[in-house]
């Protein structure tokens, strides 16, 4: 079984530039989880998305960020215009969920993010 | 809100045991994870508790005590290979919230 995929892997923008994330779920898992980790930390949810509803976005810096989950399976997540405070590693994850239950989030690889 | 604290870095020797704590305090409380996550690699499952107790997984166990906001992440038989970092992560309502998580360095 296909683990989350994500692309790109690694990516280098000036400041003030556009850049996207996407990413693949494990097939079959509605939920789908957009995560930023910086040098030393753990992982901060940005947004989580139920099938194509975006049920959690509170950490999401709507200002700049945006998400989008079309047809419930992959999605994007774009950051416009980049600052330099961007710079991390966004991870992406999916699981499970059925009837509120549910726990094992899969990760990706992650995205890491350099803005110079 | 959620406040989880762990210790920052951890050293041990080969095939001795080390044992990871991690506090938390929560506003609803729906179970505590322990993930792994090598240097530059997603983070991997290791555990799940949500009862008090010891769970046990060959050579990892992690217990919870909810009366005490406190979990443990034991690992026995160090190889080379667990280093790295170990993040403690409660699920509330319906998000996971991580800690910092704490870097385990394993030496010969």
């Amino acid at each position: 079984e296909a683990g989350v995929v994500q692309s790109p892997r690694y990516k280098i923008i000036e400041k003030k530039q556009p850049v996207a994330f996407w990413c693949n779920p494990i097939s079959g898992h509605n939920t789908l989880y957009w995560y930023r980790q910086n040098l030393g930390q753990g992982p901060e949810l940005l947004i989580r998305y139920e099938n194509e509803e975006a049920v959690d976005d509170s950490q999401l810096p709507k200002d700049r960020f945006s998400a989008e989950r079309l047809k419930g399976v992959d999605s994007t997540l774009k950051i416009q215009p980049a600052e330099l405070g961007d710079s991390a590693v966004y991870l992406c994850a999916s699981s499970l969920v059925t009837a509120g239950e549910g726990y094992e989030q899969y990760f990706g690889p992650g995205t890491r993010l350099t803005v110079t | 809100g959620q406040n989880i604290d762990q210790p920052t870095e951890m050293t041990a020797t080969e095939g001795a045991i080390v044992q990871i704590n991690c506090t938390y305090q929560t506003s609803g409380f729906n179970g505590l994870f322990w993930y792994q996550q090598h240097a530059g690699e997603a983070p991997t499952f290791l555990s799940y508790n949500v009862l008090d107790g010891l769970e046990e997984k060959g050579r990892f166990s992690s217990f919870l005590s909810r009366s005490k906001g406190y979990s443990y992440l034991l690992l026995k038989e160090l190889q080379m290979k667990d280093s790295a970092s170990y993040l403690c992560a409660v699920k509330g309502y319906s998000t996971l919230t991580f800690g910092k998580g704490t870097m385990l360095l394993v030496s010969p």
